[in-house]
């Protein structure tokens, strides 16, 4: 079975804090994606990568960067943590047709 | 990118059948038909996809319309385990996904 960890399924952090969120998939994938989650709003997809060290802004990357040094790992980084952040974030990888998803990381920003 | 329009939520019976809609009046020629569904707590898990045709698999089946304007997800025998939101997605590559809300489907028993 394929399978997409993420580092962590709750995480607190302050105002103005440099967050990493980590993603590793087993199956090497070609494409993983980050997603956030609110409420109401869906899943609205924030970056994607196509392969290592390349990537492609989704609708709402303002205030995220990603990193994809190997091609198993896709990180989510916000630079300066802001309250607005607070969300479920998911991530995924995809070969083909289909997208494989992580249990989501529960992020609130205080 | 192309939207699609689902109902908010719906209910279904246990080991009834469930159709689900969804419009999608804006689709291209070039646009899949993609089905994900998220079960509580859980990151969304693929369900079906297609393009013109109806398609069957082992979870579910697609019904798309023949002007590819709207498309119904059917469950043939609707469990406790189905009570999720469902998704309806297009895409004219597997990359960029639009989820929208969703269909929050409740199954009672």
């Amino acid at each position: 079975d394929v399978k997409v960890t993420q580092s962590s399924r709750y995480l607190v952090k302050r105002t103005g804090e440099k967050v990493f969120l980590e993603c590793v998939q087993d199956m090497d994938h070609e494409n993983m994606f980050w997603y956030r989650q609110d409420p109401g709003l869906g899943l609205r997809l924030i970056y994607f990568s196509y392969d290592v060290k390349m990537k492609e802004k989704g609708d709402i990357p303002e205030g995220y960067s990603v990193s994809r040094e190997k091609k198993e790992r896709f990180s989510l980084i916000l630079e300066s943590a802001s309250t607005n952040q607070t969300s479920m974030y998911l991530c995924a990888s995809s070969f083909g047709n289909e997208q494989f998803f992580g249990p989501g990381t529960r992020l609130t920003v205080l | 990118d192309a939207k699609t329009t689902q109902p908010n939520s719906m209910e279904s019976n246990e080991e009834e059948p469930v159709h689900l809609p969804c419009n999608h009046s804006t689709i291209s020629g070039t646009d899949y038909i993609h089905w994900y569904r998220q079960l509580p707590s859980q990151g969304p898990e693929y369900v079906i996809h297609g393009l013109t045709s109806n398609v069957n698999n082992r979870m579910a089946s697609l019904a798309i319309a023949e002007d590819r304007k709207s498309s119904t997800l059917i469950l043939h025998r609707a469990t406790l385990r189905d009570a999720a939101v469902y998704y309806c997605i297009l895409s004219y590559n597997f990359n960029k996904f639009y989820f929208g809300s969703g269909t929050k489907l409740n199954v009672k028993p």
